[in-house]
């Protein structure tokens, strides 16, 4: 089984200051990792992935995560918050075989200040 | 596209009832999960299915119960409902295949329990 660990539940940060929400897993197998965010009383939207292939991901909304096997690590970072980045933000894992289930962290408040 | 579609969006039950909770894609996925949210807890898997006719259980399945008939629905029966159900659920479809892509969430249902 895999596990998820997001050791920051609320971060604060300042509009137009760096950001890193950081997130940690275990697993006994090969994995799959994903951010997704949701906004208030929204479902849960992709932020993005990591499935092979380069360490750094990418999404189209400045955000980037980078898979740390070593370290079993996948901490998302942005260089500049917005006002509009406030929201939870989610850490899950999946393992490359067998169901086809996903594990979620507890999440993180991110709460851009203006 | 409709994606997911969850209903209803909010409930109100009184200790001992029982509902449905309804779930709907319309991408053709093989795969469907249903995850329960609670603060400080993040997102737990409670029932999922591989296919039509195809359950199991996953993390918190006690209460709950599912079935599969076709591949568009995967309702989620709660049988006797206890304050400790309440809770915000989600429903999620992806195909079977881990590194297909990613899981599509519903908008969530806000069931408390009293």
């Amino acid at each position: 089984a895999q596990s998820v660990t997001q050791l920051d539940s609320q971060v604060p940060v300042f509009e137009e200051a760096p950001v890193e929400l950081r997130c940690n897993y275990s697993s006994s197998v090969s994995v799959y990792l994903f951010w997704y965010v949701q906004y208030p009383n929204q479902g849960l939207q992709l932020l993005l992935k990591y499935l092979s292939g380069s360490t750094l991901v990418e999404s189209i909304n400045g955000f980037e995560a980078e898979f740390n096997k070593s370290q079993t690590s996948f901490h998302l970072r942005k260089p500049s918050v917005h006002i509009s980045d406030t929201a939870e933000y989610f850490c899950a894992v999946k393992g490359r075989t067998g169901a086809n289930n996903l594990f979620f962290g507890t999440g993180t408040r991110l709460t851009v200040i203006p | 596209n409709a994606g997911v579609t969850q209903t209803p969006k909010f409930q109100v039950l009184k200790t001992g009832q029982s509902m449905t909770l309804q779930c709907a894609q319309d991408m053709n996925h093989e795969y469907m999960s249903w995850y329960r949210q609670d603060p400080g807890m993040g997102l737990r898997l409670i029932h999922y299915s591989v296919g039509a006719g195809i359950t199991d259980q996953g993390e918190v399945p006690n209460g709950y119960n599912v079935s599969r008939s076709t591949t568009e629905d995967f309702p989620l029966r709660l049988l006797s409902a206890a304050p400790s159900q309440t809770s915000v659920y989600f429903c999620a479809s992806s195909y079977s295949n881990p590194g297909r892509t990613e899981a599509f969430f519903g908008q969530g249902t806000r069931l408390t329990v009293v």
